[in-house]
């Protein structure tokens, strides 16, 4: 079945370490986009890449860092400088174009040891 | 800038009750507009969608028209189930200054619903 893939589910960071989480999609999609979602603020969108090899900062860049050096994969690293990394982080791809749906992976929640 | 404003929640009805969770928005242009929802532990999945004024979106017993006049997206459902307790959002993707869209979601807080037996 196609779709995005997230990993880990869970996963724990001590301070002052980088984290890397994994989204791949076998939906040929091009467009890929990670979203931060914290309880009663809906989802704030971190980074986007709208084709391979290209990103673009979102809302919330900072502390944050991406690739996109394949089509079906767009890893996020957590970097030491994200103060706040307790979250849930959501993954979603689109084939591009302004009324294309977004489709979302399970997530991967994300705390501080 | 773009935004959303959904009703405040939770919202807990009792089964087959009506369901009305209001959404407004503030964007530029003719944005898309979108009903995703979340079931506990889980992404998203994409309810329905409308994408000019006076479209009606509408899935599984779910339904929301796109008004122009009052910026406005409100789902509503006639008989909900308890397997419809979930947290829905509402999202607009509006046009960038070119005219053209890059996919940007502009989401609301999300409304948790609850539904008893």
């Amino acid at each position: 079945d196609g779709g995005i893939t997230q990993s880990p589910k869970y996963l724990f960071r001590k301070e002052g370490q980088n984290v890397t989480l994994s989204c791949e999609q076998n939906l040929n999609h091009d467009a890929m986009y990670w979203y931060r979602q914290d309880p009663g603020q809906g989802l704030r969108l971190i980074y986007y890449s709208q084709i391979v090899n290209d990103f673009q900062k979102g809302d919330i860049a900072e502390g944050y860092s991406v690739s996109r050096e394949k089509k079906e994969s767009f890893p996020l690293t957590v970097t030491s400088a994200q103060k706040n990394p307790t979250a849930f982080y959501l993954c979603a791809s689109s084939i591009g174009g302004p009324v294309a749906p977004q489709h979302f992976g399970d997530g991967t929640r994300l705390s501080i040891l | 800038g773009d935004s959303v404003t959904q009703m405040e929640g939770p919202v807990t009805l009792s089964e087959e009750a009506f369901l009305t969770i209001n959404c407004t928005y503030t964007a530029t242009g003719y944005p898309s507009l979108f009903w995703y929802v979340q079931y506990p532990g889980e992404g998203l999945q994409l309810l329905l969608k409308a994408t000019k004024a006076d479209d009606k979106g509408s899935n599984k017993g779910f339904e929301a028209t796109y008004r122009k006049e009052t910026t406005s997206f409100h789902l509503e459902k006639g008989s909900v189930q308890v397997s419809d307790s979930a947290v829905y959002f509402c999202a607009l993707r509006a046009l960038n200054a070119g005219g053209t869209s890059y996919g940007k979601l502009t989401f609301g807080q999300g409304t948790i619903l609850t539904v008893h037996p």
